[in-house]
């Protein structure tokens, strides 16, 4: 039972444009969601996180959208780089778990020149 | 601090053998977690410990797989027997506290079972 979904294998985008990734989670506990980035060969290094008391949460050109009534989330990347190509991870954790991190199946954002 | 350190990088085995991975978190840290990815389910939590302890091993697919924390700075994932659906990649995470932080993952290990 997949608790976290990204249900975007793939995604491209030309070099400045916005790329949108998107996450779904089925479980309503969840109140803490963050987005990892993945390079081949490498582990998964945090990007940005944000709490279910916010609905919205920026670090330069990274911004996180929280739907809660949607149970959605999405990671807004402007302008794109060659840089950003990559696999993005979804995470979540829940209310009185906060150390157990449940992770989505990815999305392989291509940034084209 | 250099991070999380697992080895081996690599590790290609034969069916029925017998496979460890090991992991050295970052020093302080008092969460411990094993990942496996896969194509199909993404970053599957295994077990995660807490102060050395194992907190939910839940995760864990069948009982040829067990982990242990002997001390703060050590831990591994063993295999016995391995079956090539084992082949994926294994990380190990570490995390400080219990609060909404976030966890720092190791290079992982590139696991092989032929």
């Amino acid at each position: 039972d997949q608790q976290v979904k990204q249900n975007s294998p793939s995604l491209s985008v030309q070099e400045g444009r916005i790329s949108i990734l998107n996450c779904d989670y089925t479980n309503s506990m969840f109140d803490y969601f963050l987005w990892y980035k993945k390079y081949p060969a490498e582990g998964p290094t945090f990007l940005i996180s944000i709490s279910s008391i916010k609905d919205k949460n920026e670090d330069g050109r990274f911004t996180v959208f929280l739907n809660k009534s949607a149970k959605h989330l999405s990671l807004h990347i402007v302008p794109s780089q060659p840089g950003d190509s990559a696999v993005y991870f979804c995470a979540a954790s829940a209310i009185g778990t906060a150390s157990k991190l449940t992770f989505g199946t990815g999305t392989r954002l291509q940034v084209t020149l | 601090d250099a991070g999380v350190i697992q080895s081996p990088r690599h590790e290609v085995t034969e069916m029925g053998q017998e496979v460890t991975l090991r992991c050295k978190p970052i020093s302080g840290h008092d969460y411990l977690f094993w990942y496996r990815q896969t194509m199909m389910r993404g970053l599957e939590l295994l077990i995660y410990f807490n102060n050395n302890v194992p907190i939910d091993d839940s995760g864990m697919p069948e009982d040829r797989f067990s982990a242990k924390m002997p001390n703060a700075s050590f831990s591994t994932l063993k295999i016995q027997p391995s079956e090539p659906r084992d082949s994926a990649v294994y990380f190990c995470a570490s995390k400080l506290g219990r609060l909404n932080t976030e966890a720092f993952f190791g290079q992982g290990t590139r696991l092989t079972v032929v």
